[in-house]
C-alpha cells in the first residue's frame, strides 16, 4: 500500500460527457503526476502538479486539466470525452526538493469507459 | 511518445529461471527506474540507478545502466511465481526540483510454474 488513492476505481461516460478524477496524496508529498495508461501500453504523461501549479504537461489537448490543493490532493478533469480517452488514469506522488524527488508512489488507478 | 523502449515485449520463462529485460532511451538522463505493475493496479518502484552509476542490486534484482549506449537492463534471478507481471523502465526529465518521469512500453514477463 503507497496510501495514495484515487477515486472513483472505475466510471462509465458517454462521448461528450465531462468528468472528473480525484486523487490523495500520501501522506508529506508536495508533487502530483498525472498518467493515462491504454490497454497493453505504457502510462503516457499527462501533466504534473507541484505547490499548486502546473510544472510540465505532456502532449494532450486542453480540455485534460486539473488542479491541486493546499493539502496536495488532486483532480483530473476531461471534457467533452472521446472514446480513446478509455483507459486507466494512474496518479502518482512524490516529495520534490530531496534525493528521491523522482520515485513515484501510485495509486491504483480509475478505469474510465466511454461510450 | 515514450522516452524509453523495452525489449522483449513479452516473456515467458520457467520458475526458477532468470528474467532478463531491456530498456533503451533517447535523451540525456538524470537517473533511470524500473516500475512493476500487476494487471490492471497501480506501479510500484523497484529500483532506482543514477547516472554515474553502473550496476546496483536490490534482493533478486540486478540493474545495470550504460549511459554511453543509451539503455540499461533489469534482472531478475530465480523468478517465481508471484514475479509475472509488466515491468517498466522510466527517466527523470528535466532539472527542477520536481522532475517529470517518462515511462517505456514495458515487458510483459510470465512465468511458467
Amino acid at each position: 500500500e503507497t496510501g495514495v488513492t484515487q477515486s472513483p476505481t472505475h466510471l462509465i461516460k458517454t462521448r461528450g460527457q465531462q468528468v472528473t478524477l480525484r486523487c490523495s496524496s500520501q501522506s508529506g508529498h508536495n508533487t502530483v503526476s498525472w498518467y493515462q495508461q491504454a490497454l497493453g501500453q505504457g502510462p503516457q504523461f499527462i501533466f504534473q502538479y507541484y505547490r499548486e501549479e502546473e510544472n510540465g504537461r505532456g502532449n494532450f489537448p486542453p480540455r485534460f486539466s486539473g488542479l491541486q490543493f493546499p493539502n496536495y490532493s488532486s483532480e483530473l478533469n476531461v471534457n467533452a470525452l472521446e472514446l480513446d480517452d478509455s483507459a486507466l488514469y494512474l496518479c502518482a506522488s512524490s516529495l520534490a526538493g530531496t534525493d528521491n524527488n523522482e520515485k513515484l508512489f501510485f495509486g491504483s488507478g480509475t478505469q474510465l469507459s466511454v461510450l | 511518445s515514450q522516452q524509453g523502449e523495452e525489449d522483449p515485449q513479452a516473456l515467458s520463462i520457467q520458475e526458477g529461471e532468470n528474467a532478463t529485460m531491456n530498456c533503451s532511451y533517447k535523451t540525456s538522463i538524470n537517473n533511470l527506474q524500473w516500475y512493476r505493475q500487476n494487471s490492471g493496479r497501480g506501479l510500484v518502484h523497484l529500483i532506482l540507478i543514477r547516472s554515474n552509476e553502473r550496476e546496483k542490486h536490490s534482493g533478486r534484482l540486478r540493474v545495470t545502466l550504460d549511459t554511453s549506449k543509451k539503455s540499461s537492463s533489469l534482472l531478475i534471478t530465480a523468478s517465481r511465481a508471484a514475479d509475472t507481471a509488466s515491468y517498466f523502465c522510466a527517466t527523470a526529465v528535466g532539472y527542477s526540483s520536481a522532475s517529470k518521469i517518462i515511462f517505456g512500453s514495458g515487458t510483459r514477463l510470465s512465468i511458467r510454474p
